[in-house]
């Protein structure tokens, strides 16, 4: 069975700080990873997503996330943080056994200080 | 390219009624899904739809329903509703695998009193 985990249910950090919101992932075959943010009374928004090509990945935003197979995790960061970024961030994991169910992580609400 | 519309956003519904919420795929996308979210259940998968076809079915009672049609917008139905259904309701479509990701809709807003 898949399953995420996201460390820290809340994250604060000030604005220009660097952000980092983990994921560890749990998958007995090769994972399919994405990070997806969701503003208030909005659905989700693809942030990036690891498909087996580079480790490192970039997204939009200014985020990007590191593949670590030996560590199952793919933490999300961003070198320094703006107000805007202040938003729930939900990690979720597919693989070609789940078909397109994905499995999502309980998110971590980030909260940028002025 | 136009997004995933879900309609309506906002709704409001008595105990025992029924509902059906619509979506509408990107245009090529023949991978519709729904999620429920909650505060204390998180993001819950309810199924999924791949060129009219239940491909794939979460943990839900049987009062929870969906269908696909051949363009591929999908409709999903909750009967005789409880207080607990109450939730935003997420439909997202793909092009048909998971490597490709969801591109969500705003969301059905469900009020259930």
């Amino acid at each position: 069975a898949q399953s995420v985990t996201q460390l820290g249910s809340h994250v604060s950090v000030s604005e220009g700080a660097l952000v980092l919101l983990r994921c560890n992932y749990s998958s007995s075959v090769p994972p399919y990873l994405f990070w997806y943010v969701q503003y208030p009374n909005q659905g989700l928004q693809l942030l990036l997503k690891y498909t087996s090509a580079a480790t490192l990945v970039k997204g939009i935003n200014g985020f990007e996330a590191e593949f670590k197979k030996s560590e199952t995790s793919f933490h999300l960061t961003k070198p320094s943080a703006h107000m805007s970024d202040a938003a729930e961030y939900f990690c979720a994991v597919v693989t070609k056994n789940t078909g397109n169910q994905f499995y999502f992580g309980t998110g971590t609400s980030l909260t940028v200080i002025p | 390219k136009a997004g995933v519309t879900q309609t309506p956003r906002y709704l409001i519904k008595t105990r025992g009624q029924q509902v059906t919420l619509s979506c509408s795929p990107i245009s090529g996308h023949r991978s519709v899904s729904w999620y429920q979210q909650t505060p204390g259940q998180g993001l819950q998968f309810l199924f999924e739809y791949f060129s009219e076809t239940q491909r794939n079915k979460g943990n839900f009672p049987g009062r929870f329903s969906g269908r696909q049609f051949s363009n591929s917008r999908s409709e999903m139905n909750v009967s005789t509703l409880e207080l607990g259904d109450s939730a935003l309701y997420l439909c997202a479509s793909s092009p048909g695998q998971g490597e490709y990701g969801y591109t969500f809709g705003s969301g059905t807003r469900l009020t259930v009193v």
